[in-house]
């Protein structure tokens, strides 16, 4: 592992299902981070953590929900699926010295049927 | 509210200089940041600006004018592998960032 892994890449799923997804760092960043990315629209903060046992709301949070146990994995579940939940999903990490310098992961194709 | 605006599209030529701009109205300032995001892979971090000014790196160079609440990031020397998008983000009063749509640089030989 180098970085940050997310999985799966991709995913198709019936309304009404619950997913997990998945996201490991092996930066020891304290600071974690979910947001979809929809076109024509900015990332948009889902969740974040700013170090082990806490997290926060971001912007676009309804429908959703993180946790995060450790350091190092920070999984974001959707407790049942509705289409417009239809996005890419990328998972981030900082070091809290510089907050906004982010490192993404590769990202999860998520499609809502 | 929160903005942030950058164009949707642009083109420029191989070789040549492109400015890509970026105007923002947020609650706080905590730096303005450019990311670089290539077609179906994550956004990758370029630069960022604290102070107004221009930062430069190598081919790219970022400025700042906070009282006008405006950005710009200079690509000079273009290369084919320049063609991404380019996303303005504003550090908001919490640290979080808040993102423009980003601008897709189109670069043509």
């Amino acid at each position: 592992i180098a970085g940050i892994t997310q999985a799966p890449t991709s995913q198709i799923l019936a309304a009404g299902r619950r997913m997990t997804l998945r996201c490991t760092q092996d930066m020891r960043h304290n600071a974690m981070y979910w947001y979809r990315q929809d076109l024509g629209l900015g990332l948009r903060l889902i969740h974040y953590s700013n170090t082990a046992g806490t997290t926060g709301k971001g912007e676009v949070p309804d429908g959703y929900s993180v946790s995060r146990a450790n350091t190092d994995d920070f999984p974001l579940t959707l407790a049942s699926a509705v289409p417009s939940q239809t996005s890419v999903y990328f998972c981030a990490s900082s070091d809290l010295t510089e907050p906004n310098v982010l490192t993404f992961g590769a990202g999860s194709r998520l499609t809502v049927l | 509210g929160q903005n942030i605006d950058q164009p949707t599209e642009m083109t420029a030529t191989e070789g040549a200089i492109v400015q890509i701009n970026c105007t923002y109205q947020t609650s706080g300032f905590n730096g303005l940041f450019w990311y670089q995001q290539h077609a179906g892979e994550a956004p990758t971090f370029l630069s960022y600006n604290v102070l107004d000014g221009l930062e430069e790196k190598g081919r790219f160079s970022s400025f700042l004018s906070r009282s006008k609440g405006y950005s710009y990031l200079l690509l000079k020397e273009l290369q084919m592998k320049d063609s991404a998008s380019y996303l303005c983000a504003v550090g908001d009063s919490n640290y979080q960032l808040i993102w423009g749509a980003g601008t897709k640089l189109i670069i043509k030989p």
